[in-house]
């Protein structure tokens, strides 16, 4: 099973900060997806095949990597972007999540 | 546009069966990939498995024999089966079209207690 580590687990930026979260897989994985979760709903699509963004997901969203790491930028945080995201791999069975990393709006 | 609805009761007993149900509208369960996630309190999240457009299926490891995935393709909903349960199977279970991008349902939370 492919294990997928976040980080940080937590953090908080400020309005206009660049934010990147990591997800590091224990084998390479062909592809990297991000849901964001917002407490009390469900998730939500954001980033596919590693760099695609999700219907209506701001372009101040982007997604990148290879192999065992990958990345989730905001280049400008915006107080809706505060929620927990996940990475998720689909290269391999069975599928596996990272742990989450929530953002917080400092 | 896709939405998915799970059903199910809330409380379940240890040692009994959780069964869940998932119904679709706007999209053929004939198509695609369909299954089911749980996210434990906590937050880690666990892919359980899935049932094909073709009716094959394909489970995560860690559940063993325990888990089931069927599909009524007439009312076009699947469901899950989670046999011998445990205080640890308390989660929250979401059910997903598994393609490309994953489309989730709103999540029943289920809690397995005396």
């Amino acid at each position: 099973e492919i294990v997928l580590t976040q980080s940080p687990t937590t953090m908080a930026a400020s309005p206009g900060e660049k934010v990147t979260i990591t997800c590091r897989a224990s084998s390479s994985v062909s592809y990297m997806h991000w849901f964001q979760q917002k407490s009390g709903t469900s998730p939500k699509p954001w980033i596919y095949d590693t760099s695609k963004l999700a219907s209506g997901v701001p372009d101040r969203f982007s997604g990148s990597g290879s192999g065992t790491s990958y990345s989730l930028t905001i280049s400008s945080m915006e107080a809706e972007d505060a929620a927990t995201y996940y990475c998720l791999q689909r290269s391999s069975y069975p599928r596996t999540f990272g742990g989450g990393t929530k953002l917080e709006l400092k | 546009e896709v939405q998915l609805q799970e059903s199910g009761p809330g409380l379940v007993k240890p040692s009994q069966s959780l069964s869940l149900t998932c119904s679709v509208t706007g999209y053929s369960i004939t198509s695609n990939y369909w299954g089911w996630i749980r996210k434990f309190p906590g937050n880690k999240m666990e892919w359980m498995g899935y049932i094909s457009y073709s009716g094959s299926t394909s489970y995560n490891p860690s559940l063993k024999s325990r888990i089931s995935i069927t599909r009524d393709t007439s009312k076009n909903q699947f469901f899950l089966q989670l046999n011998s349960v445990t205080t640890e199977d308390t989660a929250t279970y979401y059910c997903a079209r598994m393609g490309t991008v994953y489309y989730w349902g709103q999540g029943v939370m289920v809690t397995v207690s005396s």
